[in-house]
C-alpha cells in the first residue's frame, strides 16, 4: 500500500467550475501536507502547504487537512484553462516527500 | 536566472550503457534530491544530499550512484541501463529544515531518459 493514495483522473471540468481534489494517507505521524502543480513536461512546483489539520486559502485555492480521517483536499474556485495540469498531493516526513499518483485536471473553455 | 537546472533534457540510449545526469542549483540551498517519475506520473524520491552528505537513500538498485561535488551540484550516474530505467528524473533542492518547519522543494525541469 502506498503511503499517499490519489485518484489519477483525468478530471475534466468546464471553465468557472470548482475543482475538488482529494488524497488519503496512511501514516498518522505526518504533519506537513503539500499540493504541487505540474504542467506538462515541466517540474512540479509547490502550490500550497498546510501544517496539521485545518484550512488554508490562497486566492482561488483552498487546501484542507483532516487528520482524524487522514484526508487531504484541494479546491480550485472559478477554474481557468490555465489551471489544466497534474496536481500532486504530498506529505513531508523530515525532508522525504511522499507523493500521491497525481490527478490530471483539464479545464475546458 | 534558472533556479534548478538539469542536463541533458533528453537522453536516448541503448540497454547496457552507462550515463550521467547533472544538476545545479543557484538558490544557495543545502539539500538536493533526485526523484524518479514513471510513465504513470508517480514521483518517488531516490536520494537526498545535505551539504554533500548522503542522507536519504531509498531502495534503489546500486547501478544508480549519486555524487555531490559541492552543495550546489548533484549528479546521478547510472550503470548498465535497463529498459525499466526509462522515466523522467527530477532534481530538486531545498533549504535545510529548521525548527521543524516544512521546506519548499524546488524542482528542475526534468531529464527524460529513454532506454532502448
Amino acid at each position: 500500500q502506498k503511503e499517499v493514495e490519489q485518484d489519477p483522473g483525468p478530471l475534466s471540468v468546464p471553465e468557472g467550475a470548482i475543482v475538488s481534489l482529494n488524497c488519503t494517507y496512511s501514516n498518522s505521524a505526518f504533519q506537513y501536507f503539500m499540493w504541487y502543480r505540474q504542467y506538462s513536461r515541466k517540474g512540479p512546483e509547490l502550490l500550497m502547504y498546510t501544517y496539521s489539520s485545518g484550512n488554508k486559502e490562497d486566492g482561488r485555492f483552498t487546501a484542507q487537512v483532516d487528520k482524524s480521517s487522514k484526508y487531504i483536499s484541494l479546491f480550485i474556485r472559478d477554474s481557468q484553462p490555465s489551471d489544466s495540469a497534474t496536481y500532486l498531493c504530498a506529505t513531508d516526513s523530515w525532508g522525504k516527500l511522499q507523493f500521491g499518483a497525481g490527478t490530471q485536471v483539464v479545464v475546458t473553455p | 536566472d534558472t533556479a534548478v537546472s538539469q542536463t541533458p533534457k533528453y537522453l536516448v540510449t541503448q540497454m547496457g550503457n552507462d550515463k550521467s545526469i547533472k544538476c545545479e542549483q543557484n538558490l544557495g540551498h543545502d539539500t538536493m534530491y533526485w526523484y524518479k517519475q514513471d510513465s504513470k506520473k508517480f514521483l518517488k524520491i531516490m536520494f537526498s544530499y545535505n551539504n554533500k552528505e548522503l542522507i536519504i537513500n531509498e531502495t534503489v538498485p546500486n547501478r544508480f550512484s549519486p555524487k555531490s561535488p559541492d552543495k550546489a551540484h548533484l549528479n546521478l550516474h547510472i550503470n548498465s541501463l535497463e529498459l525499466g530505467d526509462s522515466a523522467v528524473y527530477f532534481c530538486a533542492s531545498s533549504q535545510e529544515r529548521s525548527g521543524g518547519a516544512a521546506e519548499t522543494q524546488y524542482f528542475g525541469p526534468g531529464t527524460r531518459l529513454l532506454v532502448l
